[in-house]
């Protein structure tokens, strides 16, 4: 069975800290992992990634993917109170006829100010 | 707003009542799918719709658990007999099938069975 594990939990920092949290996976059939933040409300895409070792950026956020070593790391510079949230990792099975993910339970991330 | 929508956004029902949601998803989206979050847990797959067609159904949903998408658009998410057990915020997510992996949520339908 397909398993996502994300770490920490729970994470508090202060406003301008870096943040990196981490996805770690066991799939059959790799082919993408998303990357999704969740307030209080449905998942928001962030990223696909698909490639090791290949960086993909939006703003202050980025990730990258280790396929090798079966992880990717959510990295957060300069964090701002916008950024609190639960950052959920998720995995596609593989399979011409997959496209339902199983999800983490995520990292809550808290920004103070 | 061309994106998800489900409705209703909440439901409070007691327990043995039937409840149905529904989700529209983009609408040149083929691929649609249900969740079920609880708190502090990340979305639990439940089922896949490719057009009209119900691809998939996790084995972890009982038979009170149905869902339709008939005409290959919009879906609802029928649950018989509800239980306790069942209190969860219901998402509904849509995809493109050429980029099945993106998945575009909805805003979801929080359930509370009394």
């Amino acid at each position: 069975e397909d398993k996502v594990v994300q770490s920490p939990l729970s994470l508090v920092v202060h406003e301008g800290d870096t943040v990196t949290l981490n996805c770690s996976y066991e799939v059959t059939n790799f082919r993408s992992l998303l990357w999704y933040k969740q307030e209080k409300k449905a998942p928001t895409f962030l990223f696909m990634l698909t490639s090791s070792g290949i960086e993909k950026k939006s703003g202050r956020l980025s990730s990258i993917l280790d396929k090798k070593e079966l992880f990717s790391i959510l990295n957060i510079t300069a964090t701002q109170t916008g950024d609190s949230a639960v950052y959920l990792c998720a995995v596609p099975p593989g399979g011409t006829n997959a496209g339902k993910s199983t999800f983490g339970d995520g990292t809550t991330l808290t920004v103070k100010p | 707003d061309t994106g998800v929508s489900q409705d209703p956004r909440h439901k409070i029902t007691k327990r043995g009542q039937n409840v149905t949601f529904r989700c529209d998803p983009i609408s040149e989206h083929n691929r649609l799918y249900w969740y079920r979050q609880t708190l502090g847990q990340g979305p639990e797959f439940l089922t896949y719709f490719q057009n009209e067609a119900q691809l998939e159904k996790s084995r972890l949903l009982s038979d009170r658990f149905s869902a339709e998408r008939p005409k290959g658009s919009f879906s609802t998410l029928e649950i018989q007999r509800t239980e306790q057990g069942d209190s969860a915020m219901y998402l509904c997510a849509s995809s493109y099938l050429g980029l099945a992996d993106e998945q575009f949520f909805g805003p979801g339908t929080r359930l509370t069975v009394l």
